[in-house]
């Protein structure tokens, strides 16, 4: 089976910097991608890693490091509007997707 | 529409009924997959479509469950003879074929069973 591991919560203020870690152990590895879900709606894709190293795309970066099974979503200069819940999918074989649990982020004024 | 589009979005029934659930993937997405998710846990995989072919049934939680895909495009989620267990929502994605290709999710139907 498939093990992805990530906090299950997190608090950050307004204009501060968040790290959210997730380590993996799975059969086979074909790229890691994060998603963003609002309380109530669908996911949404933030960012796709397959090679180690970090992807930046404007406040949101995603770090990646395969030999140790693990990536981080780096979130910058929070907004209210970022509260909510982080998904890390591990894509284990051609197609479907593996994800955690979700790591719930509440941003406070 | 542009994105995933699922009906019901809501959905109560009483144990032991049927139900259909129903995705509208992104027009031109030949890849179609279905998730649940319970709370507190991450998306489970149930079903992956690839045209009108399901190449991977492994994850349907038993045969109450099934789906199909018509025309490469719509796809139902049937599942008989519900049980409570069965209460989570379930979310369908759509995306273009390759490994770098990201999933989009509809909003899901958020299934109750009394």
């Amino acid at each position: 089976g498939q093990n992805i591991d990530q906090p299950t919560e997190m608090t950050a203020t307004e204009g501060a910097i968040v790290q959210i870690n997730c380590t993996y152990q799975t059969s086979g590895f074909n790229g890691l991608f994060w998603y963003q879900q609002h309380a109530g709606e669908a996911p949404t894709f933030l960012s796709y890693n397959v090679l180690d190293g970090l992807e930046e795309k404007g406040r949101f970066s995603s770090f990646l490091s395969r030999s140790k099974g693990y990536s981080y979503l780096l979130l910058k200069e929070l907004q209210m509007k970022d509260s909510a819940s982080y998904l890390c999918a591990v894509r284990a074989d051609d197609y479907k997707l593996s994800f955690g649990a979700g790591t719930t982020v509440t941003v406070r004024a | 529409g542009a994105g995933v589009s699922q009906s019901p979005s809501n959905k109560v029934t009483e144990k032991g009924k049927d139900v259909e659930l129903r995705c509208d993937p992104i027009s031109g997405h030949t890849a179609l997959y279905w998730y649940r998710q319970s709370l507190g846990q991450g998306l489970e995989f149930l079903i992956y479509f690839q045209g009108n072919s399901a190449p991977d049934k492994s994850g349907l939680p038993s045969d109450r469950f099934s789906a199909e895909r018509t025309g490469g495009s719509v796809s139902t989620l049937t599942i008989q003879r519900t049980q409570q267990e069965d209460s989570a929502v379930y979310l369908c994605a759509s995306s273009h074929p390759g490994l770098n290709q990201p999933q989009h999710f509809g909003d899901g139907t958020r299934l109750s069973i009394l």
